[in-house]
């Protein structure tokens, strides 16, 4: 695709059931980053993969959450039994090294 | 202390005013940095590059001073649609892409 795709768009969830967002990047940029972006504040870094291997996950704010990027492309983000302090809009981005990385449009998580 | 710290504003500007954002970053092996716009609801989108010899696209200015691990926008001749965040953002090659809280511009007719 043209750009970095991201599913679902909104995803509401009960506290205590688990998500999956996606993340398409940009085809051939190798490094991947999901941050987490509360209302009114910066993107928070959550984590980075270059090609399938995870460099860095030093951002995720707990064990129930966990990202995968088995083949070097699509990524997953899972947060497990949800938390209303995770409600926040999660978004994407990818880079070729060290260049602009391009962001997809989010995904906006409510958890009830 | 945060990474990368921006004054979050609002900066409140009449049309036609020249504004100024700073930023200043704590990781002085930050190699590549940048100014993102968000506007409300959006993601985040590249606004300009910031090379150490300064830079300028249009209306905007970008600056970067590694001695005092500071960057600077100016915005001039500021337009109703120049309303929007704008993120700094700093990152050591290899590493990830570090943001700013954002600095909010409301730009008034």
């Amino acid at each position: 695709g043209a750009g970095v795709s991201q599913s679902p768009r909104y995803k509401v969830a009960k506290r205590g059931q688990d998500v999956a967002l996606r993340c398409d990047p940009i085809s051939g940029h190798v490094s991947l980053f999901w941050y987490q972006q509360a209302l009114g504040q910066g993107p928070e870094f959550l984590t980075y993969f270059q090609n399938e291997a995870q460099l860095d996950k030093s951002g995720l704010p707990s064990d129930r959450f966990f990202a995968e990027r088995p083949e070097g492309s699509v990524s997953t983000l899972k947060i497990q039994r949800t938390q209303q302090e995770d409600s926040a809009v999660y978004l994407c981005a990818s880079s070729l090294q060290a260049t602009e990385a391009f962001f997809g449009q989010g995904t906006r998580l409510t958890v009830v | 202390r945060k990474e990368v710290e921006q004054d979050p504003g609002p900066f409140n500007v009449p049309e036609g005013a020249t504004v100024a954002f700073n930023c200043t970053y704590s990781n002085s092996a930050s190699q590549s940095f940048f100014w993102y716009r968000q506007d409300c609801r959006k993601e985040p989108k590249l606004l300009m590059s910031v090379y150490s010899s300064g830079n300028e696209d249009g209306r905007f200015t970008a600056q970067l001073n590694r001695a005092s691990q500071y960057i600077s926008l100016l915005i001039r001749d500021s337009k109703l649609s120049d309303s929007a965040t704008y993120l700094c953002v700093a990152c050591v090659w290899g590493q990830n892409f570090v943001f700013g809280p954002g600095t909010r511009l409301s730009v008034l007719p």
